[in-house]
């Protein structure tokens, strides 16, 4: 029973180069989130997206980011002309639904580090 | 808008010692509201939630949080720390009125020996 998978866990870029990072939902969740983790700084939203659709892009940079979850494969969160203030963990949650008390199930992020 | 605040960055306990985290909450709807926990180089996991059944939350490995409306806190607690309680600890927050969950900046907990 895979829980949320992400890849890949580490990933080395150079400013200006482009970032793909990728999530794999739990079984059944059709509700996918992206976070992003700064030190001492907690989790920041990014976007809520459901199969072909973004639902919430609010957490977004109106630049760079871009985010979808097709209606086969994985959710993808793309990062183009990175910089260094991109280094971060993302972390990726997906729910069975939208039920605001539904909680959230974690990947293990990918470790994103711009050089 | 909803919004989350965690009392204390990092919180150092003896072992056997009692844990407190503190955490207080902004919400305008009745709020849902979770503790997840972080260990190194891993996702959060989930501790405990709150859904309005009863104020007093039991989660996994003996933690608990109590949620009170009128002080605006759910404060989790575990009467005594094990060494393997070492992480970072989450509290969260959801409403009827958006589809995001928000996270307090968290609170790194250290066990000493």
């Amino acid at each position: 029973n895979a829980g949320v998978m992400q890849n890949p866990r580490h990933l080395v870029r150079r400013r200006g180069q482009e970032a793909r990072l990728r999530c794999s939902p739990m079984k059944g969740h059709s509700h996918v989130y992206w976070y992003r983790q700064l030190p001492e700084e907690g989790l920041k939203f990014m976007v809520y997206l459901q199969k072909e659709n973004i639902i919430d892009e609010s957490g977004m940079p109106k630049e760079r980011f871009s985010a979808e979850f097709p209606k086969e494969g994985p959710s993808i969160l793309r990062i183009q002309q990175v910089v260094r203030g991109d280094s971060a963990a993302y972390f990726c949650a997906s729910s069975p639904d939208s039920s605001y008390n539904s909680p959230l199930h974690f990947g293990n992020g990918t470790r994103l580090t711009v050089t | 808008a909803q919004s989350v605040t965690q009392l204390g960055s990092h919180v150092s306990v003896s072992e056997g010692a009692l844990v407190l985290l503190r955490c207080n909450y902004s919400s305008s709807v009745p709020p849902y509201l979770f503790w997840y926990v972080q260990y190194p180089n891993q996702g959060l996991q989930l501790l405990l939630k709150y859904t309005s059944a009863a104020t007093l939350v039991k989660g996994i490995n003996g933690f608990e949080a109590e949620f009170k409306k009128s002080e605006t806190s759910f404060h989790l607690t575990k009467p005594s720390a094990h060494m393997s309680d070492a992480a970072e600890y989450f509290c969260a927050v959801s409403d009827t009125g958006g589809f995001k969950t928000i996270f307090g900046a968290g609170t790194r907990l250290f066990v000493k020996a």
